[in-house]
């Protein structure tokens, strides 16, 4: 079974810090993506990495970061972190060229 | 741009079937998919059809896609309370993919 985990289901932080959510998955999929769900809207993509060291921008990339160092773990960085950042945060992971995305449980952010 | 809408609440009674209907402008998508995810839970794939087929079934799944008016939808027979979920439609563009805001659905006993 495919994988994919976050470092954190709830995390709480003030306005004004960095901000680190981790994502790992374990099967060896080239393309991983960050997404923000607010109800209402659905998923917004933030960035996507379709291999080691390779990153895009989404449709909502303002405020955020990314890192790939290692294939099975995706970082999203938020360098400043603000009240509208409050939201849930889903990490996904897919095989290069295939349908489904597999996602994690996701990270509940509210920023104070 | 792309954009793909949803009813963003169904409700119906336990055992009745229930029909979520999603519309998406790219014509040019080559999947569509059906994405479920359960309270406090990630987004598990439910089904996806292939842009040039009208029609998928999966036990109580059955998946239409009108190509022509860009209307894609699921219906779920014999609902139960374990269907209690949000529904995502979403279409492929190239290794994107574009998501509606999904559709809650609520079992009434």
């Amino acid at each position: 079974d495919v994988k994919v985990t976050q470092s954190s289901r709830y995390l709480v932080k003030r306005t004004g810090e960095k901000v680190f959510l981790e994502c790992v998955q374990d099967m060896d999929h080239e393309n991983m993506f960050w997404y923000r769900q607010d109800p209402g809207l659905g998923l917004r993509l933030i960035y996507f990495s379709y291999d080691v060291k390779m990153k895009e921008k989404g449709d909502i990339p303002e405020g955020y970061s990314v890192s790939r160092e290692k294939k099975e773990r995706f970082s999203l960085i938020l360098e400043s972190a603000s009240t509208n950042q409050t939201s849930m945060y889903l990490c996904a992971s897919r095989q290069s060229g295939a349908n489904e995305q597999f996602f994690g449980p996701g990270t509940r952010l509210t920023v104070l | 741009g792309e954009d793909v809408e949803q009813s963003l609440f169904l409700s119906v009674r336990e055992g009745d079937s229930s029909v979520i209907n999603c519309t998406y402008t790219d014509s040019s998508s080559t999947y569509l998919y059906w994405y479920k995810q359960e309270p406090g839970a990630g987004l598990q794939l439910l089904t996806y059809i292939f842009s040039n087929m009208d029609m998928k079934q999966d036990q109580r799944l059955t998946v239409l896609l009108n190509k022509k008016d860009k209307h894609l939808s699921l219906r779920i027979a014999d609902t139960q309370t374990g269907d209690s979920a949000i529904y995502f439609c979403a279409e492929s563009i190239g290794y994107q993919l574009i998501w509606g805001a999904g559709t809650k659905l609520i079992i009434k006993p």
